[in-house]
């Protein structure tokens, strides 16, 4: 059965520096998501993207994120100057469309900022 | 924005025995609701989900009632087994926000022998 996965699986990184989460989705899926979850809180959206463009994102999704599909088949979550409240864990979902569609979850990335 | 309720925050029950989860929500436009399970060190996997337009969805031993008159939403597992031990995380999706999931703060289920 397709999955999601994700890379890596736990990230450990210096405040201020820049990190970069790794995303494989479904391979016909053409709607993207990150969501993240700090440590005993509920999973948070953070951005949806569709056709090499943000559809939406939420408060959280500030300047120092950004998102791109390089190729066809990664799709990556940046984070420019990590900051203490960014370690969380990070998951990565997709959809074969969007309205109302099944979004399909990875495993995540345990993002550990020191 | 829509806001999420869910209750119970941990739930102990004994293996055979049924096990209900429920959730409000604020918006009254959200029109679909699903039901993901997570187990440790593992992503949220859908297990079941409601659109508006139906008042109950039936899985095997999952079903997730939904009413929209009070903006709640409920999972039932009957017969629970060990491997149903588990956090269990509902969401909703508002019409205008047409990817956004805002999930449930979970519910940690244990079935005990």
């Amino acid at each position: 059965e397709p999955e999601v996965t994700q890379t890596p699986s736990h990230q450990v990184t210096q405040m201020g520096q820049e990190v970069i989460l790794r995303c494989v989705p479904i391979s016909n899926h053409l709607y993207f998501y990150w969501y993240r979850q700090i440590l005993g809180q509920k999973v948070e959206f953070l951005v949806s993207f569709y056709n090499n463009e943000i559809s939406e994102k939420s408060e959280i999704f500030d300047d120092q994120f950004s998102v791109e599909r390089p190729d066809g088949s990664n799709f990556t979550l940046k984070i420019r100057s990590t900051k203490l409240e960014d370690s969380a864990m990070y998951f990565c979902a997709s959809s074969l469309g969007l309205a109302a569609d099944t979004q399909y979850f990875g495993p995540g990335t345990r993002l550990t900022v020191l | 924005g829509e806001n999420v309720e869910q209750h119970p925050s941990t739930l102990s029950v004994q293996e055979g025995d049924s096990a209900v989860i429920k959730c409000t929500y604020s918006d009254s436009a959200s029109n679909y609701f699903p039901w993901y399970k997570q187990e440790l060190g593992k992503g949220p996997q859908l297990i079941i989900d409601i659109r508006s337009n139906v008042g109950e969805k039936k899985d095997q031993r999952i079903a997730v009632t939904l009413n929209k008159t009070a903006k709640h939403f409920s999972l039932h597992i009957t017969e629970t087994q060990p491997e149903d031990s588990a956090v269990y995380f509902c969401a909703a999706r508002a019409t205008g926000t047409a990817s956004k999931l805002t999930f449930g703060t979970g519910t940690r289920l244990q079935v005990t022998l």
